[in-house]
């Protein structure tokens, strides 16, 4: 039982491109997030999903497309990446009902765009 | 937008002090308080998750109490340990939506 994992765990960028994160669950969570983490911010949540086929926009989407055409996936696309997007960005999972939505986290990615 | 705060922002204590934390949400249309514990070089990992006005939870040294009518909770830590040294995150659900609003967090270094 691997938990939550991602890939991958570091990558530099240039302005410009574009790269795909993804993340897997072997939980049968139907709940997924990315967030990213940059320093005195927290964890701000970028997109969400409340199961296959469905997303949701966070507090900070811009520049960001998810996709979940996998219960156990969840992919974070930057299409034109930017240095503002240079951050450590967290994938996590959850349940829903009384376990009311506790976070399972990845181990994260460092994302530098230079 | 929920407004999730938390204080102080880092705190210093020596072994074996006693310490607490607070977090503050916004109280209108509260379902769940997360908090979450946050190691250097880590994920963070769920503490406690508490949904009941008064609800107290406890887990070895380290104890929370809530308080939704008035949007707080406070985050207790007994005899500080080195290992303890973390940052501690709290997050609220607004509804049942699943989606979490995360504070700064607090950031706590214990000196042997």
């Amino acid at each position: 039982n691997a938990g939550v994992t991602q890939t991958p765990k570091f990558r530099v960028l240039k302005t410009g491109q574009s790269m795909t994160l993804l993340c897997a669950q072997d939980m049968n969570h139907e709940y997924m997030y990315w967030y990213r983490q940059d320093p005195g911010m927290g964890l701000r949540l970028i997109h969400y999903s409340v199961g296959e086929g469905t997303t949701a926009k966070g507090e900070v989407p811009d520049g960001y497309n998810v996709s979940r055409l996998k219960k156990q996936n969840f992919l974070l696309g930057l299409e034109s990446a930017a240095p503002s997007q240079t951050s450590v960005y967290f994938c996590a999972s959850s349940t829903t009902g009384r376990y009311t939505y506790e976070q399972y986290f990845g181990p994260g990615t460092r994302l530098t765009v230079t | 937008i929920l407004n999730v705060e938390q204080s102080p922002q880092s705190l210093h204590v020596q072994e074996g002090d006693s310490t607490n934390f607070t977090c503050s949400f916004p109280s209108s249309n509260f379902y769940a308080l997360h908090w979450y514990r946050w190691e250097t070089a880590k994920s963070p990992e769920a503490l406690f998750v508490m949904t009941l006005n008064g609800d107290e939870k406890k887990k070895g040294r380290i104890s929370a109490t809530l308080n939704t009518k008035e949007g707080y909770s406070y985050l207790y830590i007994k005899g500080s340990q080195p290992e303890d040294s973390a940052t501690y995150l709290c997050a609220s659900n607004s509804g049942n939506t699943g989606k979490l609003i995360f504070g700064q967090g607090t950031t706590l270094q214990v000196k042997p």
